[in-house]
């Protein structure tokens, strides 16, 4: 069936450094991707998504580009905050019409 | 705008009750989708309702049940609560069936005892 994989945390990291989490992916057919963001103690927040191959989606400084060839989408962003540390999910949205979520990678910055 | 709101927050129970969840959508959104939150098995989408019939169900035991009312507000039930039911219930809503859904809640955090 289809499924996410996502690289393990936590991640620590310094304010400005770059940031990237990996994210693969196996599904039938076309799915589209997301990326969400939980802070503590709330639900889940839309990052960013893309529909189709080789499209990127971005919001806030992140960005992931929809790669079918290797299908991966990764998060990126150039310089995280502190304000960053959440924990980020990887999903597909799929053609059985449900989110499909990887295990999530916890992200800490320090100051 | 409000957002999809959940109630309550936060529930304790015993093994053996039952525990009912609230979830009301965004204005005008018509699906609702439940996704159960665990340490161990991550996120997993629970079911899907629209115009008050469920379109889409997960892998979970007939213990878990839904309903969705004419205003799209949503209920899900777990009768007979096992320990492994802790866990933060997520609801998302969306426009349409068949949307992807990109609005949740904050969640119901239940604790079983």
């Amino acid at each position: 069936g289809d499924s996410v994989t996502q690289m393990e945390g936590p991640v620590t990291l310094s304010e400005e450094a770059f940031l990237t989490i990996n994210c693969t992916y196996t599904a039938t057919g076309y799915p589209s991707l997301f990326w969400y963001v939980q802070y503590p103690g709330e639900g889940l927040q839309l990052l960013l998504k893309a529909t189709k191959a080789d499209d990127k989606g971005s919001n806030k400084g992140f960005e992931a580009t929809y790669r079918k060839e290797t299908t991966s989408f990764h998060l990126e962003k150039g310089s995280v905050q502190v304000s960053d540390s959440a924990v980020y999910f990887c999903a597909l949205y799929n053609q059985g019409g449900k989110l499909i979520f990887g295990q999530g990678t916890e992200l800490s910055v320090k100051p | 705008k409000a957002g999809v709101t959940q109630t309550p927050r936060y529930l304790i129970k015993t093994r053996g009750q039952q525990v009912t969840l609230s979830c009301s959508p965004i204005s005008g959104h018509r699906s609702v989708s439940w996704y159960q939150q665990t340490p161990g098995q991550g996120l997993q989408f629970l079911f899907e309702y629209f115009s008050e019939t469920q379109r889409n169900k997960g892998n979970f035991p007939g213990r878990f049940s839904g309903r969705q009312f004419s205003n799209s507000r949503s209920e899900m039930n777990v009768s007979t609560l096992e320990l492994g039911d802790s866990a933060l219930y997520l609801c998302a809503s969306s426009l349409n069936w068949g949307d992807q859904p990109q609005h949740f809640g904050d969640g119901t955090r239940l604790s079983i005892l």
